[in-house]
């Protein structure tokens, strides 16, 4: 079946530091990826994905590449801002329909 | 281009009631899906409409139903509620012309309360 397994969190992080929210997954197929992140009292936004193996995902300076050799996705982001701080939730979507199966989020705070 | 819109954004209900929500996709795109979303349980898939017909569905109980209108647009209505059914419920839109995958876009959301 098709599942994603995302690092646990909060995760604390101070300004300018170098963050990594691990994604690992297992789909049947070939899955595409996804980023997204969730802002307090907010629906879920797009930050990024790629759609097959050894694509890199990127947008406002945080990077993901899809391996198909460890099944996994991870997030990174060389420079945190406080601005960052939100919930991220890694997603696959299986080719074989367009149901999407999410990781249970990653917690994150930058502090200044 | 206008994003996905809820309605309403907040409401509270008593148990054993039963809800309405809507939502609103964006323009051309023909596929609606519905997601809970609670502290415990995370984002969980409750069905995806396309052009009027349910074509996924995830495993929620009967009282979770939904329809799609012919401009896209769709509902979820929820009957008997319970105190478990607390939760935010967030609809995603997305072009989806054919069975292959496509990027969804979220709504803000409708945060239903049960008392």
């Amino acid at each position: 079946g098709n599942s994603v397994t995302q690092m646990e969190g909060p995760v604390t992080l101070s300004e300018e530091a170098f963050l990594t929210i691990n994604c690992t997954y297992t789909a049947t197929g070939y899955p595409s990826l996804f980023w997204y992140v969730q802002y307090p009292g907010e629906g879920l936004q797009l930050l990024l994905k790629a759609t097959k193996a050894d694509d890199k995902g990127s947008n406002k300076g945080f990077e993901a590449t899809y391996r198909k050799e460890t099944t996994s996705f991870h997030l990174e982001k060389g420079s945190v801002q406080v601005s960052d701080s939100a919930v991220y939730f890694c997603a696959l979507s299986s080719n074989t329909g367009n149901q999407f199966y999410f990781g249970t989020g990653t917690s994150l705070t930058v502090i200044p | 281009k206008a994003g996905v819109t809820q309605t309403p954004r907040y409401l509270i209900k008593t148990r054993g009631q039963q809800v309405t929500l809507s939502c609103s996709p964006i323009s051309g795109h023909r596929s609606v899906s519905w997601y809970q979303q609670t502290p415990g349980q995370g984002l969980q898939f409750l069905f995806e409409y396309f052009s009027e017909t349910q074509r996924n569905k995830g495993n929620f109980p009967g009282r979770f139903s939904g329809r799609q209108f012919s401009n896209s647009r769709s509902e979820m209505n929820v009957s008997t509620l319970e105190l478990g059914d607390s939760a935010l419920y967030l609809c995603a839109s997305s072009f989806r012309d054919s069975v292959s995958t496509d990027t969804q876009y979220f709504g803000p959301g409708t945060r239903l309360t049960v008392l």
